[in-house]
């Protein structure tokens, strides 16, 4: 089966301006989740999606990052406007289970942001 | 959600198993133990998952303590492509699945 697609692989922008990532996650899996990783650091999840629902964005920075999962299959993150900080690698990954959590994450190479 | 904790790093030679620990003292009946590996520049890896009995597959094996306190991933013979960072989370029929890594371990292989 093919992975998880994301988009692009590296992206270098500066602050205050805006940037997208585009994720794919694998066929027919209902979950999708959106995870930042810091340099020498574990991911911590943005955002999770169930379909087009939204579980938890509990650890989203709602005032400069936002996502959507249109039709439940593709989905997008932004980041606006951009801060030092959000220098990161952005993972997005998804699992089939929708009732039983125990189906494991498949991950893709993530998009690593550079903010200058 | 409950926390794992894990050591910063670990060395193996090559050839030789691995034994590659977890705590999870705070785990819930409910919580499957999952084991993923990242290599520079690429997104973790699935590696094994298992509830309360001891878990194979063709890349390693997951031992479960009784209490489920505890598990170890065990890489039965260490090659120099499995150097990598190892995280051990927990995920919940509870929360929507809710998981959180660590910082995991940095396994390093000696040839």
């Amino acid at each position: 089966e093919a992975g998880v697609a994301q988009s692009p692989r590296y992206k270098i922008i500066e602050k205050r301006q805006s940037v997208a990532f585009w994720c794919n996650p694998i066929s027919g899996h209902a979950t999708l989740y959106w995870y930042q990783q810091i340099l020498g650091q574990g991911p911590k999840l943005l955002i999770q999606f169930q379909n087009n629902g939204v579980v938890d964005d509990s650890q989203l920075p709602k005032d400069r990052f936002s996502a959507e999962r249109l039709k439940g299959v593709d989905s997008t993150l932004k980041i606006q406007p951009a801060k030092l900080e959000d220098s990161a690698v952005y993972l997005c990954a998804s699992s089939s289970g929708t009732g039983a959590y125990n189906s494991p994450l498949h991950f893709g190479n993530g998009t690593r942001l550079t903010v200058t | 959600d409950a926390k794992t904790t894990q050591p910063n790093s670990m060395e193996s030679n090559e050839e030789e198993p691995v034994h590659l620990p977890c705590n999870h003292s705070t785990i819930s009946g409910t919580d499957y133990i999952h084991w993923y590996r990242q290599l520079p520049s690429q997104g973790p890896e699935y590696v094994i998952h298992g509830l309360t009995s001891n878990v194979n597959n063709r890349m390693a094996s997951l031992a479960i303590a009784e209490d489920r306190k505890s598990s170890t991933l065990i890489l039965h013979r260490a090659t120099l492509r499995d150097a990598a960072v190892y995280y051990c989370i927990l995920r919940s029929n509870t929360n929507a699945g809710k998981s959180t890594f660590g910082d995991g371990t940095t396994l390093t292989v000696k040839p």
